[in-house]
């Protein structure tokens, strides 16, 4: 298994570009989540999914969209970039009422 | 609101020292706790878990106790190594939530030789 894969590394971008982060898991977890890791604040939920087709916010999800299209699946949406969205972004899987798988994670920088 | 609260570092220690790292929460419910560590430049991986009162959780030589009457969940480790450094963050899951994740603000530990 390759579990939590989240492509690109690293990205830059100039304020006002859109872009998708991906996140996709191959552990067939009905739970995934988006979060934003940033100094001094943890880690703050983004918006997650109990399953495919089913959505909801989290603690910041302002400026991101996500869909779920499919178990494997679970994109994250920039729509008009802001430097506060200069993080490390994190995707992570689990079955319901388990512990948490994370990706390597996305270094993102607004410029 | 349901949180979890951890003890700022940075924290430094030389190899083989004790390491406590204090973690507290509040929460509605029982929740299950859990410690995950996060080594330079990677994800968070899961370190520990409790799931009820008094249990303890143990891996890799770190424990942590489940209390419930001072709602802590304080990491310990006997004598801590350079790969060792990295940082802690302690979480809790609140039952009935679907799955939903709270975490700390994360705890840097630096080992020295």
């Amino acid at each position: 298994n390759a579990g939590v894969t989240q492509t690109p590394k690293f990205q830059v971008l100039k304020t006002g570009q859109s872009m998708t982060l991906q996140c996709a898991q191959d552990m067939n977890h009905e739970y995934m989540s988006w979060y934003r890791q940033d100094p001094g604040m943890g880690l703050r939920l983004i918006h997650y999914s109990v399953g495919a087709g089913i959505t909801d916010q989290g603690e910041v999800p302002n400026g991101y969209n996500v869909s779920r299209s499919t178990t494997e699946d679970f994109p994250l949406r920039l729509l008009s970039a802001a430097p506060s969205q200069t993080s490390v972004y994190f995707c992570a899987s689990s079955r319901t009422r388990s512990e948490q798988y994370f990706g390597p994670g996305t270094r993102l920088t607004v410029t | 609101g349901d949180s979890v609260t951890q003890m700022e570092g940075p924290v430094t220690l030389s190899e083989e020292a004790f390491l406590t790292i204090n973690c507290t929460y509040t929460a509605t419910g029982y929740p299950s706790l859990f410690w995950y560590v996060q080594y330079p430049g990677e994800g968070l991986q899961l370190l520990l878990k409790a799931t009820k009162a008094d249990d303890k959780g143990s891996n890799k030589g770190f424990e942590a106790t489940y209390r419930k009457e001072t709602t802590s969940f304080h990491l310990e480790k006997g004598s801590v190594q350079v790969s060792d450094s990295a940082v802690y963050f302690c979480a809790l899951r609140l039952p009935n939530t679907g799955n939903q994740f709270y975490f700390g603000t994360g705890t840097s530990l630096t080992v020295i030789p």
